[in-house]
């Protein structure tokens, strides 16, 4: 069955950097574009980065434009998350999620991984 | 595009029909799905492009509109539904919208 497993999370201070990882099983990773989805402390969904399957367009929200970066190694079935000058408000719980086709919903979705900025 | 939910929250009692509502600012082709969310728990999807229920979801969702006004009804509500629900649309340029969720309380 399909699985997305999300790791990375952690407690960093304001400016630094951490990366997120997302391991999936159980589907062709390589035939779907993925994308980042995170959700604040108890706040809604947000959309913040799409990969395409083979990594060859990539989109970001403009809230994280400049400072994250998204990545995929089809070999390793893996999606990644780099990002760097964290800010108080990237503090999230940070979702990957499979692309569902034409239809462009996500239909599996990981765990998530908690990131926590604070000095 | 920006998507508006109502209401954000309401209380039911098991076997009610609720509707909730998802505005579009803008019209929107029927690229709009919906997702319940429980507390600690990852959105699941429940409908795509506006009115198709994802496979093994309960018959008792169902999805509709177009343009600007979308809804997602819930026919006889069950313990397990009371969760938040939030739509999401996709804009046709890789950027993808949600709405501030709603939130289905037991009355």
């Amino acid at each position: 069955q399909v699985q997305l497993v999300e790791s990375g999370g952690d407690l960093v201070k304001p400016g630094g950097s951490l990366r997120l990882s997302c391991a999936a099983s159980g589907f062709t990773f390589s035939d779907y574009y993925m994308t980042w989805i995170r959700q604040a402390p108890g706040k809604g969904l947000e959309w913040i980065s799409y990969i395409s399957n083979t990594g060859s367009t990539i989109h970001y929200a403009d809230s994280v434009k400049g400072r994250f970066t998204i990545s995929r190694d089809n070999a390793k079935s893996s999606l990644y998350l780099q990002m760097n000058s964290l800010r108080a408000d990237d503090a999230a719980v940070y979702y990957c999620a499979k692309g569902y086709g034409s239809t462009w919903a996500f239909d599996y979705w990981g765990q998530g991984t908690l990131v926590t900025v604070s000095s | 595009i920006q998507l508006t939910q109502s209401p954000s929250s309401l209380s039911a009692s098991v076997g009610d029909r609720v509707t909730i509502t998802c505005r579009a600012s803008q019209g929107i082709r029927s690229y709009l799905a919906w997702y319940q969310q429980k507390p600690g728990k990852a959105p699941k999807l429940l409908i795509y492009a506006a009115s198709t229920l994802q496979s093994g979801v309960p018959s008792r969702f169902s999805g509709g509109g177009s343009g600007t006004d979308f809804t997602l009804t819930i026919s006889s509500l069950q313990p397990e539904d009371f969760a938040t629900y939030y739509c999401q649309q996709f804009s046709g340029y890789f950027t993808w919208t949600f709405g501030q969720g709603t939130k289905v309380e037991i009355k």
